[in-house]
């Protein structure tokens, strides 16, 4: 059973990069078959996906956080992470990392799900 | 204002049933699949049921998932104190080309 983790700095200053690792075991992300990815929870709030990456290092992001969004894979030490530039008090949130299954044939019928989840981390930026 | 309609709580007693409605449309419930996730209090996500009606491993049966046109349905019987817990659908989004949650809804057991 994969276990995920989450590790970066808990403070992130207005204007600068948000950087978050999350370490798989259990499981290896080269393996193929699932892609990794990002969600976060604002205090109180629901959840939010942020985007996914394969082991081949293809991403998908969500429109509204492309801009300011990059993930990565490193099959070599079974991490990815999170890089979510120019970070606002409004980016302050419960980061989680997550596995997730994704598969499209064609316009309909997409499928995707997302589990096991970390433990999650919260990232403050201050306003 | 998430994308896909939950309501905000709901509640039962112990032993009963409840039923926790997903509304979506086309772009999402309609064509494509839906899971569910329960979030305990203080703790992460867990996947309840994904494909619709799908339970992974370990998940009792108590709880089950189905789908109507729009809308998608968590269904828990035999409810327990343990059940407490916040529950969020989610779906792939075609039009938006994104993954996107219900506001997640928070299940009393009186």
């Amino acid at each position: 059973q994969a276990l995920l983790q989450e590790s970066g700095p808990g403070l992130v200053k207005p204007s600068e990069t948000l950087s978050l690792t999350c370490t798989v075991s259990g499981a290896f992300i080269r393996s193929g078959g699932f892609y990794w990815g990002w969600i976060r929870q604002h205090p109180g709030k629901g959840l939010e996906w942020i985007g996914y990456v394969y082991y081949t290092g293809s991403t998908e992001y969500n429109p509204s956080l492309k801009s300011r969004t990059t993930i990565s894979v490193d099959t070599s030490k079974n991490q990815f992470s999170l890089s979510l530039r120019s970070a606002t008090a409004a980016d302050t949130a419960v980061y989680y990392c997550a596995r997730v299954f994704y598969q499209s044939s064609g316009s309909y019928f997409k499928r995707i799900w997302f589990g096991p989840w970390g433990q999650g981390t919260l990232v403050t930026v201050p306003s | 204002q998430s994308v896909l309609t939950q309501p905000p709580s709901v509640s039962a007693a112990p032993g009963q049933k409840v039923t926790i409605s997903c509304s979506g449309g086309t772009s999402n419930i309609v064509h494509n699949f839906v899971s569910w996730y329960q979030q305990l209090p203080g703790t992460a996500p867990r996947l309840l049921i994904y494909d619709n009606d799908k339970r992974p491993s370990g998940i009792p049966d108590r709880f089950s998932g189905s789908k109507s046109g729009a809308s998608a349905t968590l269904a828990i019987t035999g409810l327990q104190t343990g059940d407490e817990a916040d529950y969020y659908c989610g779906a792939w989004d075609s039009s938006l080309s994104a993954g996107v949650f219900g506001g997640g809804t928070k299940l009393t057991v009186l």
